[in-house]
């Protein structure tokens, strides 16, 4: 009854060795996004896809990139990850944006270590 | 623009009721709530779409004022699956994008 699956949970990367996080849902759900969350911290909304359309937010770095190849998936790529890319990485989806807010639904997130 | 939650934690007896606030500087259009225990998702719990809006889910309610652009959630008679940290999220209303709060860690004990 999975509804947004990510993998893998955990991820152990190399300081600069690009890595790829992946999504995919069952909500047939047209929002999208990706969150960074550090320890003790709020999610940080780092881009979100309404259908096709991609929309990152000012603050998100350059090494961050997204992919949404169809509906059901979308990946996240860090290019050169650094130390400071270590973080839970959550997925979420919704059906809708500002003139028809939603529920997101969450997936239970990709822990990302960088060594 | 990140909403302000009050207060940052809480330590409850089962049974005790709690009271979480959630203010923000701009024009609300919704408030959500979540919750998130640790090392897993946020998990929804409830939204308020409009001023003066409650809601509840079991024990748990909440209220909008849009006028004074806060939100705050109730939790009565608290279980120990209560437990956990509770987010706000503030929809400003030219934005679209949902911009949670720092946070409420809420630890119910026997």
């Amino acid at each position: 009854d999975a509804m947004v699956i990510q993998n893998p949970r955990y991820q152990v990367t190399q300081f600069g060795k690009p890595v790829t996080l992946s999504c995919s849902q069952t909500l047939n759900h047209n929002v999208m996004y990706w969150y960074q969350q550090k320890s003790s911290q709020a999610p940080k909304l780092l881009f979100h896809y309404y259908d096709k359309d991609f929309n990152n937010e000012a603050d998100t770095p350059d090494n961050f990139q997204s992919r949404r190849p169809n509906t059901s998936f979308c990946f996240l790529d860090i290019r050169s990850p650094g130390l400071g890319d270590a973080a839970m990485y959550l997925c979420a989806t919704s059906r809708g944006l500002a003139g028809d807010p939603h529920e997101q639904y969450f997936g239970p997130g990709t822990r990302l270590t960088v060594t | 623009q990140q909403p302000v939650q009050s207060p940052q934690a809480v330590i409850l007896r089962e049974g005790e009721d709690a009271v979480i606030n959630c203010s923000s500087s701009k024009a609300l259009y919704s408030v959500h709530w979540y919750r998130q225990k640790h090392g897993e998702a946020p998990v929804f719990l409830m939204i308020l779409l409009k001023g003066g809006e409650q809601k509840g889910h079991e024990k748990i309610s909440a209220s909008f004022n849009e006028k004074k652009q806060q939100s705050s959630l109730y939790l009565t008679a608290s279980q120990l699956s209560y437990s956990g940290t509770y987010f706000c999220g503030t929809i400003p209303s030219n934005t679209g994008k949902l911009i949670f709060g720092q946070g409420t860690t809420l630890q119910v004990k026997p």
